[in-house]
Parts: structure tokens; sequence; C-alpha cells
């Protein structure tokens, strides 16, 4: 069964410009959890999405948004990019709804962004 | 408040048993604890999972006291591969926004030759 995909994987982008990312989870799987990952903050949650619908959320914002589709892929994106928002971006795929559960999540490779 | 506290980092050498302790005093009774290994500039990968008493599976053993205020990772006879990071989750933060995946910083296992 093929695992997490991201796409892009790498990605520059200038101060306050917008960029979207996009992740398909591993076929069956209906939610998928959005990441950040910096030297400083560590692994910090974003949003989860499960049946097209945010779920939970994170404490970014509002800058940061995403989206499911109806074939459970997802996409986030970031307006207005600041050069703080330089991180790798992860998402998460589990069967059901991840939070508040005991559903492991499968991780992709991440997205690398650089916001200069 | 942090759920989850474990060492910040750790060395051992090839071919040692590694035991990394994590301490969640405030578990609550429907949370269970999961385990994470992380290498660079890589998603986390799912190890092994448990509620209580000893889980083992082909990459390691985790093990669960009665009082569950605690949790120790055991990685058999380690390699250089070995060498990532480990991280200890238990339950999810729930406040304004609904349910949060806390990872915290992890334990920093480095394996020498």
């Amino acid at each position: 069964k093929a695992g997490v995909t991201q796409t892009p994987r790498y990605l520059i982008k200038t101060r306050g410009q917008q960029v979207t990312l996009s992740c398909s989870p591993i076929s069956g799987h209906r939610s998928v959890s959005w990441y950040q990952q910096t030297p400083g903050q560590g692994l910090q949650f974003l949003f989860e999405y499960f049946s097209e619908t945010q779920r939970n959320k994170g404490n970014f914002p509002g800058r940061f948004s995403g989206r499911q589709f109806s074939n459970s892929r997802s996409e986030m994106n970031v307006s207005t990019l600041e050069l703080g928002d330089s991180a790798l971006y992860l998402c998460a795929s589990s069967l059901g709804l991840a939070g508040g559960s005991s559903y492991e999540q499968y991780f992709g490779p991440g997205t690398r962004l650089t916001v200069t | 408040l942090a759920k989850t506290t474990q060492p910040i980092s750790m060395d051992s050498y090839e071919g040692q048993e590694v035991n990394i302790t994590c301490s969640h005093n405030n578990i609550a009774t429907n949370d269970y604890i999961t385990w994470y290994q992380q290498f660079p500039s890589q998603g986390p990968r799912f190890i092994i999972q448990g509620y209580k008493t000893k889980v083992t599976n082909e990459v390691a053993s985790l093990f669960i006291p009665a009082d569950r205020k605690s949790s120790t990772l055991s990685l058999p006879r380690v390699s250089l591969s070995d060498t990532a990071v480990y991280y200890c989750l238990v339950g999810d933060i729930y406040d304004t926004g609904g349910f949060k995946t806390i990872f915290g910083a992890g334990t920093r296992l480095f394996v020498k030759a």
C-alpha cells in the first residue's frame, strides 16, 4: 500500500506571497492532520480534517488554512508568508479521527518551505 | 502544562539495549501511550502503542507499570541506524479548537560504533 505523499517536497517563496501544499493520504484513511516543524518550536499541530470538515485546530493564526476533498486528499494554504513560516510541513493520515483517539498516524516526508 | 517528560538526549553503543523512560503523571483513564521515531528531515514513524503492562512488536517493547504514570520504551540491540529522536505521546490536549496532538521535545538518541 502506498504511503502518505506530499507535494512539492521543497519550496522557496518570498515574504508576502501565499503557498499551497498538498497531501495524499494512505488509501482508505479518512483523516489528515497537518503539522509544522521548526528547530525552535518542534513539531506543532496545525489542524485535522476528517470527512472534508476541520475537526481539530491548533493555535496558529488564520493565515494558515486547509481543506479536504471527497477523496480525502488535503491541501494546506498559508497566506501572507512571513520569514518565521520557514519550516518542514508534515501531513499525517489515519484511519479514523486522530484527535482524542488511539489511532496511529502515518506521516508523509514533508514539504520543506523556505521564506526569503 | 506538559503531558509528558522525557530525557532530552541519550547516548548508547551499537548492540546495547536502550531504555527511554517517559513520565506522564496526569495520564487520563482513556489515554493510550504511543511512541514515534523521527529521522532528520523525515516525518515521524509509529513505533509502538500500549495501554497497560507490556507490549512487544518486532521493533521494540513498551513497559507500563500498574499506575500508568510512566512508561519505558525498550530498543533491543541498537544499531547506528537507530540514531533518531523518539517521542512519547499520551492522549491529546483538549481546548478551544478541539483536540491537539502534542509531540513535545522528544529524546534524541545517539548510537555510537
